[in-house]
């Protein structure tokens, strides 16, 4: 199958910084790209849906100036959690998509702020 | 809205057991349903999907069927190992592609040797 890269798959950062999670699509161009967050034993959310070129559509409950998205090429999209605090620790996954074919998963980005 | 419930763990089994993890869902329209795993410290694995009713997704001893009258999608695999630990989460899609999903809440197995 396809292959979805994200970067880092950890990292540790304090309190009030700002953190940069890369979504990049190895084998194929993605037009869309989705970006989950999954709390400790629960489920996937969806935060937002990403277009190439467009700007992001975030879910409700979403602060869209808290998670920044950028989807500027067909095979990388970026999360960037602004003035991170502790409650932004989660499990960050992305997944990637022609539009023709199902969507491809990342390994996830385990963000924990300190 | 479309939603997926699945049954709650955790479940534990031995090796060599029957496994069957319940999903039931609540979509208008016709979704396609799969199932995902995650291992420890990944990210989500397409287990197997059914994209119309009564198709059977089938993928390493795991199968399930897509049961419009009951609106399920259980998951079963005949013999379980110890590699088969891992979290499984019951999905679905409005389309014939995975965008826009709705996931369960995912059932953590741990089978013993």
């Amino acid at each position: 199958g396809a292959v979805v890269s994200q970067h880092p798959s950890r990292v540790i950062c304090k309190s009030g910084t700002s953190v940069k999670i890369e979504c990049r699509s190895l084998d194929f161009q993605a037009t869309t790209m989705f970006w989950y967050r999954q709390f400790p034993k629960q489920s996937l959310m969806l935060m937002a849906t990403s277009n190439e070129g467009s700007k992001a559509t975030y879910e409700q409950g979403v602060e869209k100036d808290k998670f920044l998205i950028n989807h500027a090429s067909l095979t990388l999209s970026t999360l960037t959690v602004t003035s991170a605090h502790p409650e932004d620790s989660s499990f960050y996954i992305c997944s990637a998509t022609t539009g023709r074919t199902e969507a491809f998963f990342g390994q996830g980005t385990r963000l924990t702020v300190v | 809205g479309d939603s997926v419930t699945q049954m709650e763990g955790p479940v534990t089994l031995s090796e060599e057991a029957f496994l069957t993890i319940n999903c039931t869902y609540t979509a208008t329209g016709y979704p396609s349903l799969f199932w995902y795993v995650q291992y420890p410290g990944e990210g989500l694995q397409l287990l197997l999907k059914a994209t119309k009713a009564d198709d059977k997704g089938s993928n390493k001893g795991f199968e399930a069927t897509y049961r419009k009258e009951t609106t399920s999608f259980h998951l079963e695999k005949g013999s379980v190992q110890v590699s088969d630990s891992a979290v499984y989460f019951c999905a679905l899609s409005r389309g014939w592609n995975n965008n826009d999903m709705r996931f369960g809440a995912g059932t953590r197995l741990t089978v013993k040797p």
